[in-house]
């Protein structure tokens, strides 16, 4: 059982929005940044949002961040076919002094 | 640009032991945290451990602790993850990811990751 907690799949058609949600505490969300990762089929994991709501270059505006309290959010606009991915949550932990994952949500483009 | 290529895995018997290695190139490895992440087949990731830029501090996941070492050769531009004892649970893809430059060393995010080194532990 992951320490962060994440919705395990969403099914979306394109065009749409959707919000991949991630749940903690306060010895993780609560005081540290929190940092959103894509999973492509067969691929190492990419960043996609890093310190709650920044976006590395090169990564479009549709996917967004935010942070409040110990959930944090990620948003994709315009849903494409090749958003489908896993998407991982992830931040350090203070009580456990390591960094955790959520379990990860499988996005699904119908 | 920077480029991580994980080595060693395979398949290995329970209790055995296995090294894993991690190239790094295209930066100056020696200014740079970095980290060890794992994927059980189908499974999600999890966090293994992590070494500071000159290998004088390291943190470890509760589930590998003891067990696990964490180097590094800085003048090879090398990571290595020493594994003993290993169990059936120890089945993943193997990452290493560099951590991002920060002022708390061991909070530096996943920037870049390597493509993965898969060991298999079974009888």
């Amino acid at each position: 059982q992951s320490v962060l907690t994440q919705p395990p799949s969403a099914s979306w058609t394109p065009g749409q929005r959707v919000t991949i949600s991630c749940s903690g505490s306060n010895s993780n969300i609560g005081s540290n940044f929190v940092y959103w990762y894509q999973q492509l089929p067969g691929t190492a994991p990419k960043l996609l949002i890093y310190r709650n709501d920044q976006r590395p270059s090169g990564v479009p505006d549709r996917f967004s961040g935010s942070k409040s309290g110990t959930s944090a959010s990620l948003a994709i606009s315009g849903l494409r076919s090749e958003d489908e991915a896993d998407y991982y949550c992830a931040t350090w932990d203070d009580s456990l002094s390591g960094w955790v994952f959520g379990g990860g949500t499988k996005l699904t483009v119908l | 640009q920077v480029q991580l290529v994980e080595s060693g895995g395979g398949v290995v018997q329970p209790g055995r032991s296995l090294r894993l290695s991690c190239a790094a190139s295209g930066f100056t490895f020696s200014t740079y945290s970095i980290h060890w992440v794992r994927q059980a087949p189908g499974k999600g990731l999890e966090w293994v451990t992590v070494i500071s830029y000159d290998g004088s501090n390291k943190y470890y996941a509760d589930s590998v602790k003891g067990r696990v070492t964490i180097s590094r050769d800085n003048s090879k531009n090398t990571l290595y993850l020493q594994m003993n004892s290993l169990r059936a649970e120890d089945t993943a893809v193997y990452y290493c990811a560099r951590a991002s430059l920060s002022s708390v060393w061991m909070k530096g995010f996943f920037d870049s990751w390597g493509q993965g080194t898969l060991v298999t532990v079974s009888s």
